[in-house]
């Protein structure tokens, strides 16, 4: 079993939709959650940091982490085409290293 | 701010050469930095952490001796692909922390396409 799960996708969705992202673990360690966008060929943008359960917003991005159930959601609202990307969660425990997610492809079509 | 710079930014080598990647922060002194590898349509891996003045730490699976890390200063560290081979064809990216510890979360470079031919 992977210590990260995350659906791969391709997940397609019309513009103007609400996207939800998610991913489980494994280790109940994990503190510090965090979501990376990453455009093709390039590298991977941080978008959202959490420690620790609870929510946090930021414009059109929700970052959601439920501890007990070792689960975190990234909710992007009025989703847009330029919002199409791979989406990579990432989460470490009391250290620097990162653990990802293999990433979800979304689509947001016109 | 937390800008991570790469260069270059996709390299073709013939099999056999060695190949130097720089990894620099921009705006912030970054103590730790980190390099992976990320094949098509796959997640990064995490080759090694590499910290200021000292030994890079290597992730299981990975050749110290093939992929050299230097961390000379606080926003400089490389990673040196020796002898490589078309097997090393990969994306290879770079982070670096800001602070000194994983709290801060990692920033990372635009990457480094590498083509061995």
């Amino acid at each position: 079993q992977k210590e990260v799960e995350q659906d791969p996708g391709p997940l397609s969705v019309p513009e103007g939709a609400i996207v939800s992202l998610n991913c489980t673990y494994s280790n109940s360690a994990f503190q510090y959650f965090m979501w990376y966008r990453q455009y093709s060929r390039k590298g991977p943008e941080l978008l959202m940091y959490t420690y620790s359960s609870g929510n946090k917003e930021d414009g059109r991005f929700t970052a959601q982490v439920d501890k007990s159930s070792k689960y975190i959601s990234l909710f992007i609202r009025d989703s847009q085409p330029s919002d199409s990307a791979t989406y990579l969660c990432a989460m470490s425990a009391n250290t620097d290293k990162l653990i990802f997610g293999t990433g979800t492809r979304l689509q947001v079509f016109p | 701010g937390a800008v991570v710079s790469q260069h270059p930014s996709w390299v073709i080598c013939k099999s056999g050469t060695s190949v130097k990647i720089e990894c620099r922060s921009l705006d912030f002194q970054a103590t730790t930095m980190f390099w992976y590898r990320q094949f098509p349509k796959q997640s990064l891996m995490l080759m090694a952490t590499s910290n200021e003045g000292s030994k890079a730490t290597y992730e299981q699976g990975v050749e110290k001796d093939k992929f050299l890390i230097n961390h000379a200063s606080l926003t400089l560290s490389t990673l040196t692909v020796t002898s490589a081979h078309p097997e090393d064809s990969s994306f290879y990216i770079c982070s670096a922390q800001q602070g000194t510890s994983g709290r801060s979360g990692q920033f990372f470079g635009p990457g480094t396409r590498l083509t061995v031919l």
